[in-house]
């Protein structure tokens, strides 16, 4: 199975900073990746798809970008709706989908 | 609207099985193959299988063969996730997912999960 590594574990921000997000892949999985922001009793929710694309309805202060083996998730601006926990999630191999250990951002 | 609707929370003794269903609607399900993904308390994300739209290729995660078994069932649009021989480390929230186009691809709409409890 291929590994998914997200780094780092928690991330401390203010209202209106950015943060970044890294997710690396075991091996390379060109840009079959997805980012999601899951918060506390909820199911995840698709951020981000093939690495860049922006899934509709998702504010334009989420971004994503990388390819092959190295990602990561843009939270421009981040807003109080946004501290949350953010899961990569890879799709390169049929019947062996993988998700990163996940990134909590919460207020400093 | 894409709904996908779980049933509710479960409790069962270590050894037992458990059968939970995830109905869809606002889409057309006979299109879509379907995920079940875990969560452990303050755990991460484990994928456990995927079923496609006419429910005769199913492909499960390695450390679940031969203990999970999904099914559909096109006329109510419904599927299902059995898990049997539960132990405690079974205890999680269960979620159905829908696979966004064709059976490679990320999950772009997830049911609201349901908790299963494993304790004697």
């Amino acid at each position: 199975d291929i590994q998914m590594t997200q780094s780092p574990s928690t991330l401390s921000a203010s209202v209106g900073d950015s943060v970044t997000i890294t997710c690396r892949a075991s091996q390379s999985i060109t840009t079959w990746l997805a980012w999601y922001q899951q918060k506390p009793g909820k199911a995840p929710k698709l951020l981000i798809y093939d690495a860049s694309s922006l899934e509709s309805g998702v504010p334009s202060r989420f971004s994503g970008s990388g390819s092959g083996t190295e990602f990561t998730l843009t939270i421009s601006s981040l807003q109080p709706d946004d501290f949350a926990t953010y899961y990569c999630q890879q799709y390169n191999s049929y019947s062996s989908w993988t998700f990163g250990q996940g990134t909590k951002v919460d207020i400093k | 609207q894409v709904q996908l609707v779980q049933s509710g929370s479960e409790v069962k003794t270590p050894g037992a099985s458990v059968k939970i269903s995830c109905q869809a609607s606002g889409f057309r399900f006979t299109n879509y193959y379907m995920h079940w993904v875990r969560q452990a308390p303050g755990q991460g994300l484990e994928w456990m299988g995927i079923i496609n739209p006419s429910g005769d290729s199913i492909s499960y995660a390695q450390n679940l063969q031969g203990r999970v078994t999904l099914t559909r069932d096109t006329s109510t649009n419904t599927v299902y996730m059995e898990l049997s021989s539960l132990r405690s480390d079974d205890t999680a929230v269960y979620y159905c997912a829908r696979d966004a186009v064709a059976g490679l691809n990320y999950f772009d709409h997830w049911g609201q999960g349901t908790l299963v409890t494993v304790s004697s």
